[in-house]
């Protein structure tokens, strides 16, 4: 069980706005940054978005992320077939002794 | 170029240790915090362990707490996670991370890791 919670998959039409939703408590996304990686098929995961939403060189301005409260959540527009891929979020958890946590990932396919 | 290159993969029967290494180049390894991230067949990123620049302050997943050790010579570019007590549950492919000072979750550059496999 992900500390992190995300639905386990999603999908649209290319052309289409997808989100994913990431949900955690006050211990995590309530007190700290979210960051968002992307996993394509047999790679290693890349870093999408950092600090709620900002955006690493290189990552196409189609990608953007925002934060509410214990919640965030990941946009993608003008969607891609290469946008299939597992989405992951990530933050800094407060609890006892420290720890990243990671959410459950998100498959999106591309219909 | 930056990258960072994960060995010391292997099959292991539970109970028994590992040494993973990553090796870093292109980059100031000095000036960089450093991640282990595992990923077990077919599910989703664990993180595993979080070491500062110099090494003063580690961090642990509670699954791994006691068990693994991570640590890093910033002499020879090397950052190591010790696995001992290993167990079926620890079969993943172990990644290393880069981290930005202060920022254990920004992880901006990955190996593209190494496979564990504990089984008799």
């Amino acid at each position: 069980q992900s500390v992190l919670t995300q639905p386990p998959s999603a999908s649209g039409t290319p052309g289409q706005r997808v989100t994913i939703s990431c949900s955690g408590s006050s211990s995590n996304i309530g007190s700290n940054y979210i960051y968002w990686y992307q996993q394509l098929p047999g790679t290693a995961p890349r870093l999408l978005i950092f600090k709620n939403n900002q955006r690493p060189s290189g990552v196409p301005d189609r990608f953007s992320g925002s934060k509410s409260g214990t919640s965030a959540s990941l946009a993608i527009s003008g969607l891609q077939s290469e946008d299939e891929a597992d989405y992951y979020c990530a933050a800094w958890d407060d609890g006892l002794s420290g720890r990243v946590v990671f959410g459950g990932g998100t498959k999106l396919t591309v219909l | 170029e930056v990258q960072m290159v994960e060995s010391g993969g292997g099959l292991v029967q539970p109970g028994g240790s590992l040494r993973l290494s990553c090796a870093a180049s292109g980059f100031a390894f000095t000036s960089y915090e450093m991640n282990w991230v595992r990923q077990a067949p077919g599910t989703g990123l664990e993180w595993v362990s979080y070491i500062t620049s110099s090494g003063s302050h580690i961090y642990y997943a509670d699954s791994v707490k006691g068990r693994f050790t991570i640590s890093r010579d910033n002499a020879k570019n090397l950052l190591y996670l010790q696995m001992n007590s290993l167990r079926a549950e620890d079969t993943a492919v172990y990644h290393c991370a880069r981290a930005l000072t202060g920022d254990p979750p920004y992880m901006d550059v990955w190996g593209k890791g190494t496979t564990v496999t504990v089984s008799s």
